[in-house]
């Protein structure tokens, strides 16, 4: 079957830095996404991996190793707007989303 | 980026009454468009896959009698909830895909509809 993992919940410090790890395994594969969710809202989209290695986007950067089955998302510099949910999704071979149940990240002052 | 409106943003309802949800790409064409639904403190749960001009395709476990989804253009997909129950009270929530960008395969998500139905 196809299965996302990742972290349920998360607390980090502000200004700090926080690591949010996904693994995956799905039929197929056709790039890796990050959303980001604030409670009551649609998700926004943060990221796109599709090749190894990292992809870097202001505060925020994500990591892709297709062998291993892994991603992660890298929140540096964290502020307090960061709390939220963060969603890895794949894109599998029909081109769908399978999503993980996201991570739940508390930052504290 | 490109953007996808919902309309309404949040809905409330009698038990039994049905209810019309839009979703529209607004600068761009969405052959195929995805409806979700969310509930609480949970992830996005595919309900079907709408290709213009054509049926959707439901996921498992979905009625598509109850949720009626009509892509009737480039731009425009709805979902009808029928006879609503309280049951079908949750967050609902498009996306659309820009295949005229080639490249990436990124969904671009509309602000959901909150649905109560009382």
């Amino acid at each position: 079957g196809q299965n996302i993992d990742q972290p349920t919940e998360m607390t980090a410090t502000e200004g700090a830095i926080v690591q949010i790890n996904c693994t995956y395994q799905t039929s197929g594969f056709n790039g890796l996404f990050w959303y980001q969710q604030h409670a009551g809202e649609a998700p926004t989209f943060l990221s796109y991996n599709v090749l190894d290695g990292l992809e870097e986007k202001g505060r925020f950067s994500s990591f892709l190793s297709r062998s291993k089955g892994y991603s992660y998302l890298l929140l540096k510099e964290l502020q307090m707007k960061d709390s939220a949910s963060y969603l890895c999704a794949v894109s599998d071979s029909n081109y769908q989303l399978i999503w993980g149940a996201g991570t739940k990240l508390i930052i504290k002052p | 980026g490109a953007v996808v409106s919902q309309h309404p943003s949040r809905v409330i309802c009698k038990s039994g009454t049905s209810v019309k949800i839009e979703c529209r790409s607004l600068d761009f064409q969405a052959t195929t468009m995805f409806w979700y639904r969310q509930f609480p403190k949970q992830s996005l749960m595919l309900m079907a896959t709408s290709n213009e001009g054509s049926k959707a395709t439901y996921e498992q476990g979905v009625e598509k009698d109850k949720f009626l989804i009509n892509h009737a253009s480039l731009t425009l997909s709805t979902l009808t909830v029928t006879s609503a129950h309280p049951e079908d009270s949750s967050f609902y929530i498009c996306s659309a895909r820009d295949h005229g960008t080639g490249g990436d395969n990124e969904q671009f998500f509309g602000p959901g509809t909150r649905l109560t139905v009382l």
